[in-house]
């Protein structure tokens, strides 16, 4: 088990919500990386957040938003729900320098 | 989009048996990752190796990578029952505060005791 935790574990939100999730990054780790896996496939790069900004994004569309926290902690935000936006959100983070990324255990998202 | 393929999609062997996974890239890596999720969970960091570098060893892990071919093995010898999740190839593009990792499609290995 790594030390980045996710919040909620499971998530059910009608198409055209909002949802807010969360993320505790590796004590240490000072970037945060998202990311969203579709069932059966690999989990596609959202972006990622270093010092509290934006620092590299995936093909998302701007509704897909994201913040970090001082403490290095993050949320993801994803407006107007869209059915394909139901997956698996996985957070992983690293500290700067670092290659391998360490994951969350991810929050299920269905969208109904 | 998915940077690596991987091959097979699903793998069947018997305890004990060797499994060997491949993968395949299109576009020049930093390094070349190996990822297993065990039932639709979290992904844990297994092996990574630098485009530098041709082979890789952990355990029973063997991991080897041949840039001119764009491609990559995981070999994990002796397997157990509890080896079985999907395994999944990653690249990683550049490095420091600008830097991200593509996943391939995954193998999924299933061994039978």
């Amino acid at each position: 088990e790594t030390g980045v935790t996710q919040s909620p574990t499971h998530l059910i939100k009608t198409r055209g919500q909002q949802v807010t999730l969360r993320c505790s990054s590796q004590s240490g780790h000072n970037t945060v990386s998202w990311y969203q896996q579709a069932l059966g496939q690999g989990p596609q790069f959202i972006f990622q957040y270093y010092r509290e900004e934006e620092n590299g994004r995936g093909n998302f569309p701007p509704r897909f938003s994201g913040l970090q926290f001082p403490n290095y902690s993050s949320e993801l935000n994803v407006n107007a729900l869209e059915l394909d936006d139901s997956a698996l959100y996985l957070c992983a983070s690293r500290s700067l320098g670092g290659l391998e990324q360490y994951f969350g255990p991810g929050t299920r998202l269905t969208v109904t | 989009s998915q940077q690596g393929e991987e091959d097979p999609q699903a793998l069947s062997i018997q305890e004990g048996e060797n499994a060997t996974m491949n993968c395949s890239y299109k576009t020049s890596i930093n390094n070349l990752q190996w990822y297993r999720q065990n039932s639709g969970r979290g992904l844990v960091h297994l092996i990574l190796i630098r485009s530098n570098e041709r082979e890789k060893h952990s355990g029973r892990l063997r991991v080897t990578l041949d840039t001119s071919k764009k491609s990559s093995s995981l070999l994990i010898t002796a397997s157990r029952a509890a080896d079985t999740a999907s395994y999944f190839c990653a690249t990683g593009s550049r490095g420091g505060s600008n830097y991200k990792l593509t996943f391939g499609k995954g193998t999924l290995l299933t061994v039978n005791p």
